[in-house]
């Protein structure tokens, strides 16, 4: 079945310095979209990508999808304390019957130093 | 609206016991999806349906588990009998479920404890 991998696990950064999650998966994508869960929370929808080699901004966040529509990633410019969480990527297969399925990837745990 | 709404928020049980978590999704939507959350195993996807319909059950760990949902406004996820390793965050998620935006929304989610 589908699998969606995605690293690092684990991010600690300065205040400051940039951040990089990235998502691959082992099938193609009609969509892919990124998460954020807070500690205790429960994962928010960020942004959702479709068309190949699309990046979106949302201020500091900047997001792409892959040529081939089977990786993306999601880029953090100077980390502020409130950017704390983890960040999920999560694809909807392109193709069998499994359309309207989300399948999530690890996730990528940042911490952010003040 | 109020979001996707689940319940119990927290449950500790013994193990052997039945649990059932309910589930209340947002209005109009079509699709829902049942998560399992631990630090071991990340967030997985158990059963989601469409239309009140399963269409993929194939990430219930085994025949404890099971899944309904009798109409569009509610589902329950039980399990029995419970072990304690089926201790984890179990989220409930609803979507549109059509092409565009077709973004999850959450529930709080379940805390679920088995000792």
């Amino acid at each position: 079945g589908q699998q969606v991998m995605q690293i690092p696990q684990y991010q600690h950064v300065q205040e400051g310095e940039d951040f990089t999650t990235y998502c691959n998966s082992s099938t193609t994508l009609s969509n892919i979209q990124w998460y954020k869960q807070r500690p205790g929370g429960h994962p928010v929808f960020l942004i959702q990508l479709v068309k190949s080699g699309e990046v979106k901004k949302q201020k500091r966040l900047t997001f792409q999808f892959g040529e081939a529509k089977k990786n993306s990633s999601l880029h953090i410019t100077a980390t502020q304390t409130t950017d704390v969480g983890t960040y999920f990527c999560a694809g909807r297969d392109a193709g069998g019957t499994s359309y309207g399925k989300l399948t999530f990837g690890q996730g990528t745990i940042l911490t952010v130093h003040p | 609206d109020a979001g996707v709404i689940q319940s119990p928020r927290h449950e500790v049980t013994e193990m052997g016991q039945e649990v059932t978590l309910r589930c209340k999704p947002i209005s109009g939507h079509n699709s829902l999806f049942w998560y399992r959350q631990t630090m071991m195993r990340g967030l997985e996807l158990l059963i989601y349906f469409n239309n009140n319909v399963p269409i993929d059950d194939s990430g219930m760990p085994e025949d404890r588990f099971s899944a309904k949902m009798p109409n569009a406004s509610f589902s329950t996820l039980k399990i029995q009998p419970s072990e304690p390793r089926d201790s984890a965050v179990y989220f409930c998620a609803s979507s549109l479920g059509t092409q565009g935006r077709t973004e999850a929304f959450f529930g709080q989610g379940t805390r679920l404890t088995v000792v």
